[in-house]
């Protein structure tokens, strides 16, 4: 069974500051999703990666295969990032296994 | 954009009730998902359906719960008699073939309080 930890479980930061969340599983994956959680509930995927690197706006995600790690950051943070993101990871499975989250709070 | 849409958006029932969660997966979409998420926990996968079968459940999906394609748009869950511990937030996915490489496309989920 595969264990997704996701650090830090929680984040406060100011508006414009480089964001950093960090995801380790233990055991190999086929793909590696970051997923966005708004308050509401409502979970969006922002990115499906199973090697290097994707950009999306201000969002970028890498993965290292080898060291079972990705990494999401987020570059001039805004208060409307504030949210919970999500790491979930897919082996041979259909269903993704999560990692707890990370509550990430962009202040003024 | 096409999206994942479930109904309702909140439901409120009492312990031992049957309920039906629905949703409507993105129309070219063969696979379909439900995961669940108890307040303050993180996501689980409860099972996955493709060409009018499971495909997967987890040792959650238990014999209280059951998943269907009624038609051609609608998927839904069913829990037959619903317990405290069933109070989460349900959602539904879908994903346009099978395969690691397939993104999952979540709907809003439904909120479901067993009181």
């Amino acid at each position: 069974k595969n264990e997704v930890e996701q650090s830090p479980q929680n984040l406060t930061a100011q508006e414009g500051e480089f964001i950093t969340i960090n995801c380790s599983y233990s055991v190999g994956i086929s793909a590696l999703h970051w997923l966005q959680q708004h308050p509401g509930g409502g979970i969006v995927s922002l990115f499906m990666l199973s090697s290097g690197k994707k950009k999306h706006g201000r969002l970028i995600a890498t993965i290292n295969i080898q060291e079972k790690h990705s990494s999401l950051h987020i570059t001039a943070s805004h208060p409307r990032d504030s949210a919970v993101y999500i790491c979930a990871v897919r082996g041979g499975a259909d269903g993704l296994t999560f990692g707890k989250g990370t509550h990430l709070i962009i202040q003024p | 954009e096409p999206e994942v849409t479930q109904t309702p958006s909140h439901q409120v029932t009492q312990m031992g009730q049957e309920v039906i969660l629905r949703c409507v997966p993105i129309s070219n979409h063969l696979y379909f998902y439900w995961y669940r998420q108890i307040l303050g926990q993180k996501v689980e996968f409860l099972v996955s359906f493709y060409n009018n079968e499971i495909s997967e459940k987890s040792e959650i999906f238990d014999d209280q719960f059951s998943v269907e394609r009624p038609d051609g748009s609608n998927f839904t869950l069913k829990i037959r008699s619903t317990k405290l511990e069933d109070s989460a937030m349900y959602f539904c996915a879908s994903s346009e073939t099978w395969g690691s490489y397939n993104e999952q496309f979540f709907g809003p989920g439904t909120r479901l309080t067993v009181l």
